[in-house]
């Protein structure tokens, strides 16, 4: 069974402030994407990575794919109360129809 | 942008009922999914559809689930005989294809089994 294991589970930091959230897994994915969840509504997509090493940026957000396509990080810099959110990670293994997601990350900024 | 519609937002059924989820998937979009998540609970996967048929489902997918594409826009998940338990939001999701892109989930139906 393939797992995605995210850390930490909860964060609270002030506005400013640097964070990495992680999500680790011994399965290899041939994908994995990044989403957040505000209560009571849809996971929404964030970033794809696909290829071992790769990192992408969105505005304040870095996202990195481990060589071996068993792990991922999401790097937020200089955190803002509008980043506030759960965050999930979602892997796709090679050969499957299916999106595994992890256990998720609540992030809370504080003004 | 386009995007999934799901309907309705928010459904209310009695234990033993059944209830059909519906979704509009992204109009150019090829696989469908449906997930779930109990409050306070990780998402799960249900099931991926593919050309009118299953291509993947999950251990939660049993007998009293269904999906169907009854025309060429519509997606849904009908479960029979509702039990308590089911009680959670439901997404839908599409994506072009397969597992190496991106999907794209919908807002969501809340079902509350009484």
């Amino acid at each position: 069974t393939q797992l995605l294991e995210q850390s930490p589970q909860f964060l609270s930091i002030q506005e400013g402030e640097n964070l990495t959230v992680y999500c680790n897994s011994s399965s290899v994915f041939s994908s994995l994407q990044w989403y957040r969840q505000e209560p009571g509504e849809g996971p929404v997509l964030l970033v794809t990575v696909v290829t071992g090493g790769e990192v992408k940026k969105l505005k304040r957000l870095t996202f990195q794919f481990g060589d071996a396509r068993k792990d991922s990080s999401l790097h937020i810099t200089a955190a803002q109360p509008g980043d506030t959110g759960l965050y999930l990670c979602a892997g796709a293994a090679s050969g499957t129809y299916k999106y595994i997601f992890g256990t998720g990350t609540r992030l809370k900024v504080l003004a | 942008e386009p995007e999934v519609t799901q309907t309705p937002s928010h459904q209310v059924t009695q234990m033993g009922q059944e209830v059909i989820l519906r979704c509009v998937p992204i109009s150019n979009h090829l696989y469908f999914y449906w997930y779930r998540q109990i409050l306070g609970q990780k998402v799960e996967f249900l099931v991926s559809f593919y050309n009118n048929e299953i291509s993947e489902k999950s251990e939660i997918f049993d007998d009293q689930f269904s999906v169907e594409r009854p025309d060429g826009s519509n997606f849904t998940l009908k479960i029979r005989s509702t039990k308590l338990e089911d009680s959670a939001m439901y997404f839908c999701a599409s994506s072009e294809t397969g597992g190496i892109t991106e999907a794209f989930f919908g807002q969501g139906t809340r079902l509350t089994v009484v």
